[in-house]
């Protein structure tokens, strides 16, 4: 089946810092997502991408539907504590496929 | 708006228990679905549901059971639950089939086989 690669398992960085995270796969997919999950939460739906090249802000998040439609990019800007949180990619190959979650990528953000 | 709800927030079983996983939503969401979070594993789907009276397999169904008897509620079983079972379990909700990926998930049900 399809599956999404997300590296490294974690990431540790400085409070007012840019983080950047990518999602690759050997697959083509339709839809690219990006949820972040907070400590003892679900996770919940940051941004969505649905057309390739696409570039979509949230805040201080930012998105990219990657041209080859194989992966996708997820940057934070000017990192704070309260991202903290494993970040999850997802994908879709089309309205009747399944959706397709990456394995995460938990952040640590030190004051 | 409560959106989904999942119930027990906690549960511990012993081995070769059988129990029940309550999820209901209030937006009138046709797509519902039932992940699994592991530790490095991510979330992995185990059944789903795009409409009342209709569920199909995920990609971990084996020993878990569910039906959809309304729009709202879709409850997952576990009928003889094993160690291997052990894990968080999340509901999920969405509009139209699912797919589109914009699920609302539930906080979560922490499940614990002895």
């Amino acid at each position: 089946g399809q599956q999404l690669n997300q590296s490294p398992q974690s990431m540790f960085i400085q409070e007012g810092e840019d983080v950047s995270m990518n999602c690759t796969s050997s697959s083509i997919f339709n839809t690219w997502l990006w949820y972040k999950q907070d400590p003892g939460e679900g996770p919940v739906l940051l941004i969505a991408l649905y057309k390739a090249g696409e570039l979509t802000s949230n805040g201080r998040l930012t998105a990219q539907f990657g041209i080859t439609r194989k992966d996708s990019f997820l940057n934070i800007s000017a990192s704070i504590p309260s991202d903290v949180g494993i970040y999850f990619c997802a994908g879709s190959t089309g309205a009747n496929s399944k959706l397709t979650f990456g394995k995460g990528i938990t952040l640590s953000v030190r004051p | 708006n409560a959106g989904v709800t999942q119930t027990p927030k906690f549960q511990v079983l012993k081995t070769g228990q059988s129990m029940t996983l309550q999820c209901a939503q209030d937006m009138n969401h046709e797509y519902m679905s039932w992940y699994r979070q592991d530790p490095g594993m991510g979330l992995r789907l185990i059944h789903y549901s795009v409409g009342a009276g209709i569920t199909d397999q995920g990609e971990v169904p084996n020993g878990y059971n569910v039906s959809r008897s309304t729009t709202e509620d879709f409850p997952l079983r576990l009928l003889s639950a094993a160690p291997s079972q052990t894990s968080v379990y999340f509901c999920a909700s969405s509009y139209g089939t699912g797919f589109t990926g914009e699920l609302f998930f539930g906080e979560g049900s922490r499940l614990t086989v002895l």
